[in-house]
């Protein structure tokens, strides 16, 4: 089974805070992603990577970075939170042939106060 | 035009009805279909997938394909209360996935 994992399932943090949220995959993937999900407007795409140290924006990249130094693990950080990136923050992984499905991790329920 | 669409919901359904999910796409190119549910506060968790036109049964899940028509749709037989929650259709763009909305669905025990 695929297993992806995030580094906290819930996490609060104040305005202006630097925030790190880790996902780690056991697949070999080379394709990582990471979402935020608000009700309403469904899943968003904020970064993508389909290998070691490259990095692709998705559709809401703004006030968001990203590191992938090992295969393995691909890390989301607000460089300084903001009460409108309260959200659900999900990672998923994918091979980068054949059908391209995504397994996703449990998620991290991220506030900023 | 939205790339992926789906009714919100809520769909309601008598428990061991057959509940139906439909999703309509724009990209023409796309070629893997996807079928996600999702349980509140949780993430979503694959359960179906598609790439050839017609059906795909999976035990009491049957995805079905119509291309042409550019219309995916799930049907979840004989359904159980622990089949509500929240069902994201998704098709592939390249190697991403754009994902609709989802479609709400209730058991009715």
């Amino acid at each position: 089974d695929v297993k992806v994992t995030q580094s906290s399932r819930y996490l609060v943090k104040r305005t202006g805070e630097k925030v790190f949220l880790e996902c780690v995959q056991d697949m070999d993937h080379e394709n990582m992603f990471w979402y935020r999900q608000d009700p309403g407007l469904g899943l968003r795409l904020i970064y993508f990577s389909y290998d070691v140290k490259m990095k692709e924006k998705g559709d809401i990249p703004e006030g968001y970075s990203v590191s992938r130094e090992k295969k393995e693990r691909f890390s989301l950080i607000l460089e300084s939170a903001s009460t409108n990136q309260t959200s659900m923050y999900l990672c998923a992984s994918s091979s980068p042939v054949g059908t391209y499905e995504q397994y996703f991790g449990p998620g991290t329920r991220l506030t900023v106060t | 035009q939205k790339e992926v669409e789906q009714n919100s919901g809520p769909l309601s359904v008598p428990e061991g009805a057959i509940a139906s999910l439909n999703c309509t796409y724009s990209d023409r190119g796309s070629q893997s279909f996807f079928w996600y549910r999702q349980y509140s506060g949780k993430s979503p968790e694959l359960i179906m997938f598609i790439y050839s036109n017609g059906d795909k049964e999976d035990g009491r899940f049957t995805a079905q394909l119509n291309k042409a028509s550019q219309y995916v749709s799930l049907l979840i037989r004989d359904s159980q209360p622990s089949d509500s929650a929240t069902y994201l259709c998704a098709v592939n763009r390249d190697d991403k996935i754009i994902f609709g909305k989802g479609t709400r669905l209730h058991i009715l025990p």
